[in-house]
């Protein structure tokens, strides 16, 4: 079965330092989204991506974030200087574009530790 | 505002026991609805999904769901569980091509 494949799975970083997390999406699929969970509660939603342009963001996905999608299979998630809180799992899904067989299919996720 | 209540936060069951957990919906339209599983340091594995037809779906592992309108609600359920079905489940509801909105998730623990 056709996986989401996030790179890598566990990443330390020094606060204030740039992070880039990547992700495969499953080929065929036109959305993108980041999601993030923070130890011991919920997922929350970060930001959406379709057609090359961020289709909708959070209050949580604030001037730090930026996403990219720098060729035909990747999709980036880059936080420009990491805060303590920025800690957490973070999780990149696609969706499949027929709405009759929509499948929403979520990566293993990147565990990111600022220090 | 779209909002998905899990009333219980932890459950436990005896090994071989039925299970139910618990999910309400409070959403415009009737949404895509989903039912997730993570092991603690994992990531998400779909267990089922629903968006129409048949109110009753059959997931992977045994696990089946019924969505009732009238109710706004999509209770996982599994007639007999398993150790291995020790992990957090996350109901989530959204619409086609757009965010999820998650649960704050049920931790089921197995009593063998």
């Amino acid at each position: 079965e056709p996986e989401v494949t996030q790179t890598p799975s566990h990443q330390v970083t020094q606060m204030g330092q740039e992070v880039i997390l990547r992700c495969v999406p499953i080929s065929n699929h036109l959305y993108f989204y980041w999601y993030r969970q923070i130890l011991g509660q919920k997922v929350e939603f970060l930001v959406s991506f379709y057609n090359n342009e961020i289709s909708e963001k959070s209050e949580i996905f604030d001037d730090q974030f930026s996403v990219e999608r720098p060729d035909g299979s990747n999709f980036t998630l880059k936080i420009r200087s990491t805060k303590l809180e920025d800690s957490a799992m973070y999780f990149c899904a696609s969706s499949h574009p027929s709405a009759t067989n929509y499948g929403y299919t979520f990566g293993s996720g990147t565990r990111l530790t600022v220090v | 505002a779209q909002s998905v209540t899990q009333p219980d936060i932890h459950i436990t069951v005896s090994e071989g026991a039925s299970l139910e957990l618990r999910c309400n919906y409070s959403y415009g339209a009737t949404p895509y609805l989903f039912w997730y599983v993570q092991s603690p340091g994992q990531g998400l594995q779909l267990l089922l999904k629903y968006f129409s037809g048949d109110t009753l779906v059959q997931g992977i592992k045994g696990f089946e769901a019924e969505f009732k309108r009238s109710q706004s609600s999509f209770n996982l359920r599994k007639p007999s569980v398993h150790w291995s079905d020790a992990a957090e489940y996350f109901c989530a509801v959204g619409e086609y091509g757009n965010k999820l909105v998650f649960g704050a998730g049920t931790i089921l623990r197995v009593k063998s």
